[in-house]
């Protein structure tokens, strides 16, 4: 089945610098990726999501970009604020499945 | 617009009390829903789902239980709850048709004492 391995589980940046989360899934016959942002105490919320016919897009300043050769796919964030600190989860649906596969997070701190 | 609620917020129960968590989703027809768990700090853990009223497909066996009454409706159980049963319960839903975006609940906090 599909796996899906999320680095790295801590990130720390400074205000206005870039932050790059990867994330790695085994199946290529995966098809879609989401990410979700979860803020303390809440559900986690869609940020962003790239289909496997799609090499990157971008929604001002997170950006999802996928290899489908290597089987990975990242986030990046520019600009980065505070409000940007929360865990950060990928995840893959493979094809036929009504379920996501979740990588285990990532704690981003942007530091003022 | 589609909404997704989830009740309690917060619960804290003694262990072997009985559980019953609700989710309702408004603004669709025939969803397919989910509950997952996120013990303190880790991931995210999928429990049930269910693509239809009385289907449910179960992940991870252990002391919970999951029923469909209705279309837009998903309740999560136990009969007797453990200590290894807190954590923070999601119920998230999707369209119909594998591969497309979930939309998570605001969770339930469960402590179990």
């Amino acid at each position: 089945g599909e796996n899906v391995e999320q680095h790295p589980s801590t990130l720390s940046v400074q205000e206005g610098d870039s932050a790059v989360i990867k994330c790695t899934y085994s199946d290529s016959a995966s098809n879609y990726f989401p990410w979700y942002k979860q803020e303390l105490g809440k559900g986690p919320q869609l940020i962003i999501d790239i289909r496997s016919n799609v090499g990157e897009k971008k929604d001002q300043r997170i950006a999802v970009t996928l290899n489908k050769t290597a089987k990975h796919f990242s986030l990046h964030i520019t600009e980065t604020q505070p409000e940007d600190s929360a865990v950060y989860f990928c995840a893959a649906s493979p094809p036929g499945t009504y379920k996501y596969i979740f990588g285990t997070g990532t704690r981003l701190k942007v530091l003022a | 617009s589609q909404t997704i609620h989830q009740w309690p917020a917060t619960l804290v129960q003694p262990v072997g009390s009985p559980l019953s968590l609700e989710c309702t989703v408004e603004g669709t027809s025939n969803p397919n829903l989910y509950w997952y768990r996120q013990a303190a700090g880790r991931g995210l853990q999928l429990l049930f789902y269910s693509v239809g009223i009385g289907q449910i497909s179960s992940e991870v066996p252990q002391n919970l239980s999951a029923s469909r009454p209705q279309d837009r409706q998903f309740i999560l159980s136990s009969k007797k709850l453990l200590l290894s049963d807190s954590g923070f319960y999601l119920c998230a839903w999707s369209p119909v048709g594998p591969g497309d975006g979930y939309t998570f609940g605001s969770g339930t906090r469960l402590t179990v004492v």
